[in-house]
């Protein structure tokens, strides 16, 4: 079965810092991944994803992240974050077969003060 | 992007009474659905996956004869919480996806409170 762990529960940064969320996978075979965005009072949105090829992958508000299969990892990254990407990060995989749902990660608090 | 809504967005009932949340695909046809709920300040569980026309395959641990759910068109899957205990309180989230994307679309929620 497929099992996502976020590492950091809670980041705290101060605006124009960078940032890097750690999200490791498991599952033997091949995966599809996913960062979502969960922003105060509202509902989940879609960063990026990566499905194959270019295993750096670029999003949306200047988030990208990076497959790294030998470490079975998708980290998020944002070089310069800002007041308005507070909000609640989630990390997901799914197996790229017809029917199978996203797992997500248990999510990681991000809180940028300004 | 697609777009899929939710109905309603919150609702109270009282314990013991059953309560519909509806998921609408509004823009494509969703051949799988999926349920999750949201505890506070916790990931999203999977409770249940469900195909157009077919039954629910719901996740271990998911009490299948309380948290009914029917995927009766391409559009539209419902999932009723049947006697509603405190305990049911949540946030409950749907998903869509089409066919053949691998992408999956969320709703805004349900906030469900039963006193």
């Amino acid at each position: 079965a497929q099992s996502v762990s976020q590492h950091n529960h809670h980041v705290i940064l101060s605006e124009a810092a960078s940032l890097e969320l750690g999200c490791n996978y498991s599952y033997g075979g091949t995966v599809n991944l996913f960062w979502y965005v969960q922003y105060p009072g509202q509902h989940l949105q879609l960063l990026l994803k990566y499905f194959s090829g270019d295993p750096l992958v670029k999003g949306i508000k200047g988030f990208e992240a990076e497959f790294i299969k030998s470490k079975f990892s998708f980290n998020l990254r944002k070089p310069s974050v800002q007041w308005s990407d507070t909000a609640e990060y989630f990390c997901a995989v799914n197996a790229p077969k017809a029917g199978t749902a996203l797992i997500f990660g248990k999510g990681t608090t991000l809180s940028v003060s300004s | 992007g697609a777009v899929v809504s939710q109905h309603p967005s919150r609702v109270i009932c009282k314990s013991g009474t059953s309560v519909k949340i509806e998921c609408r695909s509004l823009d494509f046809q969703a051949t799988t659905m999926f349920w999750y709920r949201q505890f506070p300040k916790k990931s999203l569980m999977l409770m249940a996956t469900s195909n157009e026309g077919s039954k629910a395959t719901y996740e271990q641990g998911v009490e299948k004869d309380k948290f009914l759910i029917n995927h009766a068109s391409l559009t539209l899957s419902t999932l009723t919480v049947t006697s509603a205990h405190p305990e049911d309180s949540s946030f409950y989230i749907c998903s869509a996806r089409g066919r053949f994307q691998e992408t999956q679309y969320f709703g805004p929620g349900t906030r469900l409170l039963v006193l």
